[in-house]
């Protein structure tokens, strides 16, 4: 079945260094969606990218979408202690339209101040 | 007011019992969902549902019920609880299939 992978699994950084997570599909995505999941709490959602190449950006976060929609990043710009969490990727299976989504295992980010 | 909300937020009971989760959204979403976070934080669809009618069901044992009295409510039932149960159970609505996911703050499942 379809997979999603997401690498690094763990990222520590000093505050202000650069952060980058990288998501994988084994299949080419209709769209992709990032979640933040800070501990203890739930994910929260981010952002869909569906365009192939697509960039967005949120402030010190920005998204991409690959051009052949099976690899999306996440950089975050100078981190800070509020970026500490852990970051899923997920896109839906195949073309069907069910709302069902696949979630990469997640990079789980600790910022040192 | 909490978008989606989940009760009891923490569940700790002995193997063989039976429990239930129940969740309910604001939103006026058409879309439910229940997830499972494993300890390695591996989040897997359960079940979804859409105007009360089941879409998804992931292979998940039949000692797990839903039930979606109507479209705000989707609540889960667990049979025959065993250890491996042990988990956070997050609940979920959304607007269209495509849509953003409003995850609730989680039920976290403790089987002793």
């Amino acid at each position: 079945g379809q997979q999603v992978m997401q690498i690094p699994q763990y990222q520590h950084v000093q505050e202000g260094e650069d952060f980058t997570t990288y998501c994988n599909s084994s299949t080419t995505l209709s769209n992709i969606q990032w979640y933040k999941q800070r501990p203890g709490g739930h994910p929260v959602f981010l952002i869909q990218l569906v365009k192939s190449g697509e960039v967005k950006k949120q402030k010190r976060l920005t998204f991409q979408f690959g051009e052949a929609k099976k690899n999306s990043s996440l950089h975050i710009t100078a981190t800070q202690t509020t970026d500490v969490g852990t970051y899923f990727c997920a896109g839906p299976p195949g073309s069907g339209n069910t709302g069902k989504l696949i979630f990469g295992q997640g990079t789980t980010l600790q910022v040192k101040p | 007011d909490t978008a989606v909300s989940q009760t009891p937020k923490y569940l700790v009971t002995q193997m063989g019992n039976d429990k239930s989760i129940k969740c309910e959204q604001n939103l006026g979403h058409d879309t439910m969902y229940w997830y499972k976070q494993d300890s390695k934080k591996f989040l897997k669809i359960m079940f979804s549902y859409n105007n009360k009618e089941l879409i998804i069901n992931e292979t998940v044992p039949n000692r797990f019920s839903p039930k979606s009295p109507d479209k705000a409510h989707l609540n889960l039932h667990i049979n025959s609880l065993e250890l491996g149960d042990s988990a956070v159970y997050f609940c979920a609505s959304s607007q269209a299939f495509t849509g953003e996911l409003f995850f609730g703050e989680g039920s976290r499942l403790t089987v002793l």
